[in-house]
């Protein structure tokens, strides 16, 4: 089955810096790929996704990238700011035999943005 | 438009006592469900899926169970719980397919406290 592994656990930034987020996948044939952000005590809900026929994807602060040839994707946001501060997830999946859509995602990273 | 409700929102039980978490989806039809635990400071962990009525996959052997009745409904069970059962329970649904709108909506989550 699909593998994501997700880097770092931990980002603490300074408002306004960048923050960049990476996870690989292990299917070469997942083909979608949503990010996720979770507020404490929250439901995660998406905020970003990008699918294997782009490279890049940017929605005002954030940005997603995609390289299919090793396998992996980042989460860019520029000029964070302390409300940005959450657990994000990404996942990766593929339409499977059936029609069938299962999200395999990673671990989580809490990110910190201290004003 | 589609909704998803989970309850309850938070719950204490005994060791040993028997649980029960209902989620239910409205406004789609057909969707692929899950359950997800997520231990305190780690990800999410799927625990089961359906992608039809009574068809469960089980994702972590544990002493939880799930059951879907009715096509929008998703249900985790437990006989016996343990310590080790606490956590946050978020359900989610998917589209069964892979299509422009792909995005798993989640639960608003429940925390279970076993004491």
């Amino acid at each position: 089955g699909e593998n994501v592994e997700q880097h770092p656990s931990t980002l603490s930034v300074q408002e306004g810096d960048s923050a960049v987020i990476k996870c690989t996948y292990s299917d070469s044939a997942s083909n979608y790929f949503p990010w996720y952000k979770q507020e404490l005590g929250k439901r995660p809900q998406l905020i970003i996704d990008i699918r294997s026929n782009v490279g890049e994807k940017k929605d005002q602060r954030i940005a997603v990238t995609l390289n299919k040839t090793a396998k992996h994707f980042s989460l860019h946001i520029t000029e964070t700011q302390p409300e940005d501060s959450a657990v994000y997830f990404c996942a990766a999946s593929k339409g499977a035999s059936g029609g069938s859509y299962i999200p395999t995602f990673g671990r989580g990273t809490s990110l910190i943005v201290h004003p | 438009s589609q909704t998803i409700h989970q309850w309850p929102a938070t719950l204490v039980q005994p060791v040993g006592s028997p649980l029960s978490l209902e989620c239910t989806v409205e406004g789609t039809s057909n969707p692929n469900l899950y359950w997800y635990r997520q231990a305190a400071g780690r990800g999410l962990q799927l625990l089961f899926y359906s992608v039809g009525i009574g068809q469960i996959s089980s994702e972590v052997p544990q002493n939880l169970s799930a059951s879907r009745p009715q096509d929008r409904q998703f249900i985790l069970s437990s006989k016996k719980l343990l310590l080790s059962d606490s956590g946050f329970y978020l359900c989610a649904w998917t589209l069964p397919y892979l299509s422009v709108n792909t995005e798993a909506f989640f639960g608003q989550g429940t925390r279970l406290t076993v004491v």
